[in-house]
């Protein structure tokens, strides 16, 4: 399977910065990659679905302007939280899928973000 | 809209059992249905997947079932050892060249294998 990582595995910030978290597909090329949300003890909550070189498509009830994605490259997309605040709280994975019949979708380690 | 439940929540069993993790799903044009193992705080591993054109897959001791026409599939995993102790969850999505291969996920299943 594809090996995906995350920056930062961790990250604390203050209520009204802003914080960017880096998803990297590091043996494959992904044309398409996702963004999830995930509370404590909860399932996996998709916020996006980002396509390299085009606009992100944002689920219902997620705010464009407040998570900036940005999908530059095949192997890199950028999930931005402007403005946090300790509601933004969670756990956010992303995901690369594989092109081909299954589109097969390989998940990074995550990134805990902790909004004070 | 596709819509997974998945059952039970949580699972408990003795070293050397069998566990069985059961999801039904919605839209009959789901094709592809994936199985994700999670330990804490790492993202989702996946473990097996089937496609709608196969009724059972195994790998090891994992295995899965697909009954399309009843729109329910299952996993297996048989002798069950402390190091299969995680959330599991299960997820559908429709991957025909049209669509992005968006999967939907069941809640998760919180198992515990005993020593």
């Amino acid at each position: 399977g594809a090996v995906v990582s995350q920056h930062p595995s961790r990250v604390i910030c203050k209520s009204g910065t802003s914080v960017k978290i880096e998803c990297r597909s590091l043996d494959f090329q992904a044309t398409t990659m996702f963004w999830y949300r995930q509370f404590p003890k909860k399932s996996l909550m998709l916020m996006a679905t980002s396509n390299e070189g085009s606009k992100a498509t944002y689920e219902q009830g997620v705010e464009k302007d407040k998570f900036l994605i940005n999908h530059a490259s095949l192997t890199l997309s950028t999930l931005t939280v402007t403005s946090a605040h300790p509601e933004d709280s969670s756990f956010y994975i992303c995901s690369v899928s594989i092109a081909g019949g299954k589109k097969t979708q390989y998940f990074g380690p995550g990134t805990r973000l902790l909004v004070l | 809209g596709e819509n997974v439940e998945q059952h039970p929540s949580t699972l408990s069993v003795q070293e050397g059992d069998s566990a069985v993790i059961k999801c039904t799903y919605s839209d009959s044009a789901s094709n592809y249905f994936p199985w994700y193992k999670q330990e804490l705080g790492k993202g989702p591993q996946l473990i097996i997947d089937i496609r709608s054109n196969v009724g059972e897959k195994k790998d090891q001791r994992i295995a899965v079932t697909l009954n399309k026409t009843a729109k329910h599939f299952s996993l297996h995993i048989t002798e069950t050892q402390p190091e299969d102790s995680a959330v599991y969850f299960c997820a559908a999505s429709e991957t025909g060249s049209s669509n992005t291969g968006k999967l939907i996920f069941g809640q998760g299943t919180t198992l515990q294998v005993k020593p």
